[in-house]
């Protein structure tokens, strides 16, 4: 089955411990994306990816590192997370055509 | 000013009902709208995908673009209460997000169909 899988799907944890959220995609698309989504803000890309070693910042990539070893997975990384990363993270991807898969999302709080 | 509206909603309505959902949004440059249909604990999935100006039908769903007037709509006729989730609209300058991938959405609005 075609899909996106991110783990953990939940995660509670402290100020400044760091933390890694795996995303991985079983359809060998180049581009994959990461995206919070808040309350009022929708979703907004954090960082992306157009394909193995490229990687670039979205619109809010601050306090976030993101790597691209293999083409199908993109792990997030908070190095030292804040209690405003507490929000709901989505991993998706897609080929070069029009449509974009999301994975099934993250829930973090950082207390 | 963001760059897309969306009324948050929520909206509630009978089973059976036609529902309009809809948006604007503030930039020309966009090309391709989306509709984004995202159940409780889910990801977003992609209901409907339009270029430019114009209808798109797909069986209960209807897509409508006005670029003229920056405003995109979502149709469900017959709405059924499994059509009770969250609906987003997306758009971007290049199809699928282009080379940075980005999605530009709305904040989403919470439809629940009663039975």
């Amino acid at each position: 089955e075609a899909q996106v899988t991110q783990n953990p799907r939940y995660l509670i944890t402290v100020t400044g411990k760091k933390l890694t959220v795996t995303c991985s995609q079983n359809m060998n698309h180049e581009y994959m994306s990461w995206y919070r989504q808040d309350p009022g803000l929708g979703l907004r890309q954090i960082y992306y990816s157009m394909n193995v070693e490229v990687t670039d910042k979205g619109d809010v990539p601050e306090g976030y590192k993101v790597s691209r070893k293999e083409k199908r997975n993109f792990p997030l990384i908070l190095e030292s997370p804040s209690p405003n990363q507490t929000s709901l993270y989505f991993c998706a991807s897609r080929t070069g055509g029009d449509t974009q898969y999301f994975g099934p999302g993250t829930r973090l709080t950082v207390l | 000013q963001k760059e897309v509206e969306q009324d948050p909603g929520p909206l509630s309505v009978p089973e059976g009902a036609i529902v309009s959902l809809n948006c604007t949004y503030s930039n020309s440059a966009f090309q391709y709208f989306m509709w984004y249909r995202q159940y409780s604990r889910k990801g977003p999935e992609l209901l409907m995908y339009t270029y430019s100006s114009g209808n798109k039908e797909d069986g209960r769903f209807t897509a409508q673009v006005d670029k003229s007037s920056k405003y995109i709509s979502l149709f469900i006729r017959d709405s059924q209460p499994s059509d009770s989730a969250t609906y987003l609209c997306a758009m971007s300058a290049w199809p699928g997000g282009g080379a940075t991938n980005k999605l530009i959405f709305g904040t989403g609005t919470l439809l629940a169909v009663q039975p």
